[in-house]
């Protein structure tokens, strides 16, 4: 079974601080994700990678970056945080390709104040 | 216009009922349709993939509609385990960009 894993269920942090979510996957999947996912808007791209190293801009990448150095890690960083970055956060891998199923990891919800 | 849109809920159904509920795409060139199922408090988990000529899996069946643009799920005989939000996925480019509808909430009562 794929696993999934995100370092935090919970985090509280303050306005501009620096912030590192961490996922690990240990399915040798290509392709991770990071969403974010709020009340009434669904699931939103924040980015994917497809491969070591290469990331790609999702829908909303802007105040976020992210670093993928081995096959299994992908890390979202928050720059500077700030309360509208509030949200649940979701990592997801899939296999190569674009129709494969996406497994998740149990999600981190971060709040900012 | 959302791409992928679906009525939120909450549908309120007795347990034994047959449910369904819709998904519109806009955009007519998807290829790839999925429904996803998420718990409260939970990551999304697949349900299924929806193909085509229509597929089932047990009580669950999966309808895709080309010409008006939409996919369905129907679940029979219901039960309190299905209650949850049930999410529409759409990918219209064969890439990584998967388009996510914001979900239909069921609750099965007793």
């Amino acid at each position: 079974d794929v696993k999934v894993t995100q370092s935090s269920r919970y985090l509280v942090k303050r306005t501009g601080e620096k912030v590192f979510l961490e996922c690990v996957q240990d399915m040798d999947h290509e392709n991770m994700f990071w969403y974010r996912q709020d009340p009434g808007l669904g699931l939103r791209l924040i980015y994917f990678s497809y491969d070591v190293k290469m990331k790609e801009k999702g829908d909303i990448p802007e105040g976020y970056s992210v670093s993928r150095e081995k096959k299994e890690r992908f890390s979202l960083i928050l720059e500077s945080a700030s309360t509208n970055q509030t949200s649940m956060y979701l990592c997801a891998s899939s296999l190569t390709g674009g129709n494969s199923p996406l497994h998740f990891g149990n999600g981190t919800r971060l709040t900012v104040t | 216009r959302k791409e992928v849109e679906q009525d939120p809920g909450p549908f309120n159904v007795p347990e034994g009922a047959t449910v369904a509920f819709n998904c519109t795409y806009s955009n007519s060139a998807s290829q790839s349709f999925f429904w996803y199922r998420q718990d409260c408090r939970k990551e999304p988990k697949l349900l299924m993939s929806v193909y085509s000529s229509g597929n089932e899996d047990g009580r669950f069946t999966a309808q895709l509609n080309r010409a008006s643009q939409y996919i369905s799920l129907l679940i029979r005989d219901s039960k309190l385990s299905d209650s949850a939000t049930y999410l529409c996925v759409v990918n219209h480019h064969s890439n990584y960009q998967l388009i996510w509808g914001a979900g239909t909430k069921l609750i099965i009562k007793p």
